[in-house]
């Protein structure tokens, strides 16, 4: 298993709060994705980082805000979360950018917004 | 508008038949092409890929089509096997998508193979 970790993997949270989910890896690659997962959506890229302090906007980043401050942990966060973001959440990492089986995915975080 | 579609939201096949698995994408500027496989309450894990210069790939039991032409790929697998029930998600790659190639994925199909 690739050295990925997502916390927390289950959340239940109020329209309006603000929610931050952590990706912490050991594998010191470069490339961190967040991306979500919703019936009939498949998986949506949502913002992705090639390096510290280096982000970028992915397929559906409003309502989303995305850190690096270190190698290992990328940090998703909600700043008044909504019932819309109610979905999986999914890290994943990759060493290579232009290599697409090199992405590892971490287990999934499950957010739900009440 | 999804550039990468997955028609058949699920699909259920005899334990020992094949399973055939389709994606269709609209983008020509796809160069890379995956099958990622999918749990319950697990993250996706790689299966097989194809480049676009390629028309097929094979690794053991799978094998992956690309009629470029068409714009279509397919997933076989022979013989499926109980274990192959999981969600399978077609992913397609953009030759330039700035500092880090990022995935188009499709919406998945939901394979269940009956013993």
């Amino acid at each position: 298993d690739a050295g990925i970790t997502q916390s927390p993997r289950h959340k239940v949270t109020e329209t309006g709060t603000p929610v931050t989910l952590r990706c912490h890896q050991t594998e010191n690659h470069r490339y961190m994705y967040w991306y979500r997962q919703d019936p009939g959506h498949g998986l949506r890229l949502i913002h992705y980082s090639y390096g510290v302090k280096d982000t970028d906007k992915g397929e559906v980043s409003d309502g989303y805000s995305v850190s690096r401050s270190k190698t290992e942990d990328f940090l998703l966060t909600l700043e008044s979360a909504t019932s819309s973001q109610t979905s999986v959440y999914f890290c994943a990492i990759s060493d290579k950018a232009a290599s697409g089986n090199t992405i590892y995915f971490g287990e999934g975080s499950w957010l739900t917004v009440v | 508008d999804q550039q990468v579609k997955q028609n058949s939201p699920s699909l259920s096949v005899q334990e020992g038949r094949i399973s055939i698995l389709n994606c269709d994408y609209t983008n020509s500027m796809f160069d890379y092409f995956l099958w990622y496989k999918k749990y319950p309450a697990e993250g996706p894990t790689f299966l097989i890929s194809i480049s676009s210069i390629k028309d097929k790939n094979e690794d053991g039991r799978f094998t992956v089509f690309l009629n470029k032409s068409a714009k279509h790929l397919s997933l076989h697998i022979v013989p499926s096997q109980p274990g192959d029930s999981a969600v399978y998600f077609c992913a397609a790659r953009l030759i330039s998508s700035g500092s880090a190639r990022q995935l188009t994925f499709g919406s998945g199909t939901q394979l269940t193979v009956l013993p």
